[in-house]
This record gives C-alpha cells, structure tokens and sequence, in this order.
C-alpha cells in the first residue's frame, strides 16, 4: 500500500462547476499538506500549504485537512478552463532547519475543465 | 520573477549511454532536490542537498545515477549507463528562507528534463 493514494482520475467538470480533490494517508506523522498543480510538461507548482488539520482559503481554492481520518481535500470553486491540469497532493513529516521536508507525493488527479 | 533552470528540456538516448542534466536553483536557495516523475505518478525523491552536501540519497540507483553539486550553487545528475526504465521527467526543486531567515516550507520546480531511453 503507497503511503498516500490519490484518485487519477481523468475528472471532466463543466466551467462554473465546484470541484473535489482529495487523498488520503497512511503515516500519521506527517504534518504539512500541500497542492501542486501541474500543467503538461510542465514542473509543479504550490498552489496551497496547510500544516496539520483546518481549512485554509486563496481565491477560488480552499484545502482542507483532517488528521483524525487522514484525508485531505483540495476544492476549487468557480472551475475555469485554466484549471485543467494534474493536480498533486504532497505531504512532509517534519521540516528541519538544516534539511529534511521530504515530500512524499500522490498520483495525482487529472482535472479537465470544458466550456 | 526568480525561477529554477533546467535543461536540456528534452533528451533522447539509447540504452547503455551516458546522460546529464543540469540544474540552476533560485539565487540563494541553499537546498536542492532531484526527483523523478514517471508518467502517470507523484514526483519521487532522489537526491536532497544542503549547500554541497548530500543530505539524503537512500532513492538513488547508486549503481548508475550520481549526483554532484560542488560548489553549492548548480548541480548536475548523471545516469550511466541508462535503462529503458529511466524514461521518465527528472525534475529539480530548490527551497530557501524567507525574508524573516526562517526556512521556508515551498519547494520550487523548474520545469523537468524529459528522458527518453531507446
């Protein structure tokens, strides 16, 4: 079992449409949880950064984090076709001053957004 | 805007050459990460670097990847000889401190090397 799965989807939303992204975990030890978003061919970017559980909002997105069931969710409100991309969840046990934040990555979730 | 430098962008190569792929971090971005992304999957830790060190290796084929960074600056992987299974993107991540001198959480990825083994 990889330590964290994410559905790869391909999800096709229509424009205007609120989407779901989630992945859920195995090692309880992780703290920080991002999203990166990825267009083709392209290196990721950080779309949102939370560490351990809540929700934290930025424009159209908002991440959410549950610990306790170790799930997390990225939504996108108002989807627009520039959102379609691959869209990675990542997350790091601890951040070290000197080096660590590891990031162990899911799949990712291809998102196509259509007029 | 300050970004991470790859290239080549693209490489083809034939089974049993040698490759290399070179990156640039964000100026003052003291730690660098290599990792590979196969079609389909989640980017997977190679190398990690501090200044000129090797911080973390344990995913490195050590029998035929190798990865320098001498002088703590730009840094360099190289494959030899190469496997039709190390097609795949080879992407770069640096991370730096921010304005407080606290270390920041945000790695930043330049855009790949897309490897093709023939």
């Amino acid at each position: 079992q990889k330590e964290v799965e994410q559905d790869p989807g391909p999800l096709s939303v229509p424009e205007g449409a609120i989407v779901s992204l989630n992945c859920t975990y195995s090692n309880s030890a992780f703290q920080y949880f991002m999203w990166y978003r990825q267009y083709s061919r392209k290196g990721p970017e950080l779309l949102m950064y939370t560490y351990s559980s809540g929700n934290k909002e930025d424009g159209r997105f908002t991440a959410q984090v549950d610990k306790s069931s170790k799930y997390i969710s990225l939504f996108i409100r108002d989807s627009q076709p520039s959102d379609s991309a691959t869209y990675l969840c990542a997350m790091s046990d601890l951040i070290l001053t000197g080096g660590g934040n590891k990031l162990t990555f899911g799949t990712g979730t291809q998102l196509k957004v259509e007029l | 805007e300050a970004e991470v430098a790859q290239s080549p962008r693209y490489k083809i190569t034939e089974k049993s050459q040698a490759v290399a792929f070179w990156c640039d971090p964000i100026s003052g971005h003291a730690t660098l990460y290599w990792y590979r992304q196969i079609l389909g999957q989640g980017p997977e830790l190679l190398v990690q670097f501090q200044d000129e060190s090797v911080v973390d290796d344990s995913q490195l084929p050590k029998d035929r990847f190798s990865a320098e960074r001498l002088k703590g600056v730009d840094s360099t992987l190289k494959i030899q000889p190469a496997e039709l299974g190390d097609s795949a993107m080879y992407l770069c991540a640096s991370r730096g401190r921010g304005t407080s001198g606290r270390l920041e959480e945000t790695q930043y990825f330049g855009p790949g090397t897309r490897l093709l083994v023939l």
